[in-house]
Formats: C-alpha cells, sequence, structure tokens
C-alpha cells in the first residue's frame, strides 16, 4: 500500500524559510497536499499539486514536486510565529471519478517557530 | 454551510455503550469521507461516500463500525460496543467531483473509558 514519510520535526527561526519535506512510495498519485493543524483546529487544506505539475506557488507558499525521487515539499517563506503547527503531508491514489479521492497521510511533521 | 461541521465537539462514553457520530458536508459537496486520527498520527481513513452511496468502506477496522448517508447529505459514524481502542480523533471531509479541494471538519474527539 501507499507509504507516506515525513520528518517529525523542525525548528526555524522567525523570518527564515521553513522547508518541509515528504517522501511518498505509490506514483499513481495524482494530486499531492498539504494541509496545517494547529492545537484544538481542524485540518487546514493549504495547498495541493496535481501531480503534472512541478512547481506551484501561493503567496509565501512553495510546492515542489519531484516525481522521479517522488518526493514532495513545501517552502514557507518568511516563517513567523503564527506558521508554528503541524504539518501533514498527504497523496491520493488513483483517479477522481469513480475511485474518488482517498487520501494517504504522513505522520505530521512539528513546526516551532522561534523569535 | 460555511465549512464541514461535525458533531459533537468531544464524546466521552463508557465501554460497551454505542456512539453516533454526525457530519454535516459543505453544501452541495457529492463526496464525503469518514477518517480517524490517533495521537501523534495522520489521519487516517475509513470511508467515503458519493452521493448516498457507499463507495468503500475498506477502511473501516471491524464490523462494528458503520456509516450511512441516506439523503445523500449528512452523514453518521457508528461505532457499537465502544472498546477503549476506539478513542481518537474522528474528522470528516468533504468534496467536490473533479476538483482535488478536500475539506475537514474540527472532528469529533471520542474518548471512551
Amino acid at each position: 500500500g501507499e507509504d507516506v514519510e515525513q520528518s517529525l520535526f523542525l525548528s526555524v527561526r522567525e523570518g527564515d524559510s521553513s522547508v518541509i519535506n515528504c517522501t511518498y512510495t505509490d506514483s499513481s498519485s495524482t494530486y499531492l497536499y498539504w494541509y496545517k493543524q494547529e492545537p484544538g483546529a481542524g485540518l487546514q487544506l493549504l495547498t495541493y499539486i496535481f501531480s503534472n505539475m512541478d512547481m506551484k506557488q501561493d503567496q509565501r507558499l512553495t510546492v515542489l514536486l519531484n516525481k522521479k525521487d517522488k518526493h514532495l515539499s513545501l517552502r514557507i517563506a518568511d516563517t513567523q510565529t503564527g506558521d508554528s503547527a503541524i504539518y501533514f503531508c498527504a497523496v491520493n491514489k488513483g483517479g477522481l471519478t469513480g475511485g474518488g479521492n482517498k487520501l494517504t497521510f504522513g505522520t505530521g511533521t512539528q513546526l516551532k517557530v522561534e523569535l | 454551510g460555511a465549512g464541514v461541521s461535525q458533531s459533537p465537539r468531544y464524546k466521552v462514553t463508557k465501554r460497551g455503550q454505542d456512539v453516533a457520530l454526525r457530519c454535516d458536508p459543505i453544501s452541495g459537496h457529492v463526496s464525503l469521507y469518514w477518517y480517524r486520527q490517533a495521537l501523534g498520527q495522520g489521519p487516517e481513513f475509513l470511508t467515503y461516500f458519493n452521493y448516498e452511496a457507499q463507495q468503500d468502506k475498506s477502511g473501516l477496522p471491524n464490523d462494528r463500525f458503520s456509516a450511512e448517508r441516506p439523503e445523500g447529505s449528512i452523514s453518521t459514524l457508528t461505532i457499537q460496543r465502544t472498546e477503549q481502542r476506539d478513542s481518537a480523533m474522528y474528522r470528516c471531509a468533504s468534496s467536490m467531483p473533479q476538483t482535488g479541494k478536500i475539506y475537514f471538519g474540527s472532528g469529533t474527539r471520542l474518548t471512551v473509558v
């Protein structure tokens, strides 16, 4: 089955860039996601990328996809204390029609932003 | 509604009791998903619906778990004869077909004592 792996912890200084990495095993994944989870809150969809793209940028967020290496990364520019949270990488399997959009999540990366 | 709504937010139940968790998806969303998240882990897929049809229930851990979505909108996840190992955050999500956007609710924290 699908396996998604992330490092558990990342600490950065406020104002620096953060890079959170994710590797996955299923090359048939069509959508790849980043979700943010803050204490006591739900899972917030941050961004996602379609598998035929290499990069997607959305304000301070940049997603890079290396399909050959099955590697996904999330870069947060000018990291702020409000970015402190757990970030989950997730990938789907198969197409969006009929088979649905069933996601496999990583274990999450705890981002700590220090002053 | 504005987002995916789940109730109750917290549920404490005694071992052996049945519980029903409710999910109200974003208005008009065809697909509805249930996930379970243990502490320190990512969510794990349980089941999903397109409209009222349950398309995949491969993630339900055993036959004590069931889900329904009778009118293609609100869904209920039912756990019968709860056990302590059922304690977790149960998350619901919804989406439209042909899009990549899947939105999650705030979850129901279930504690079985």
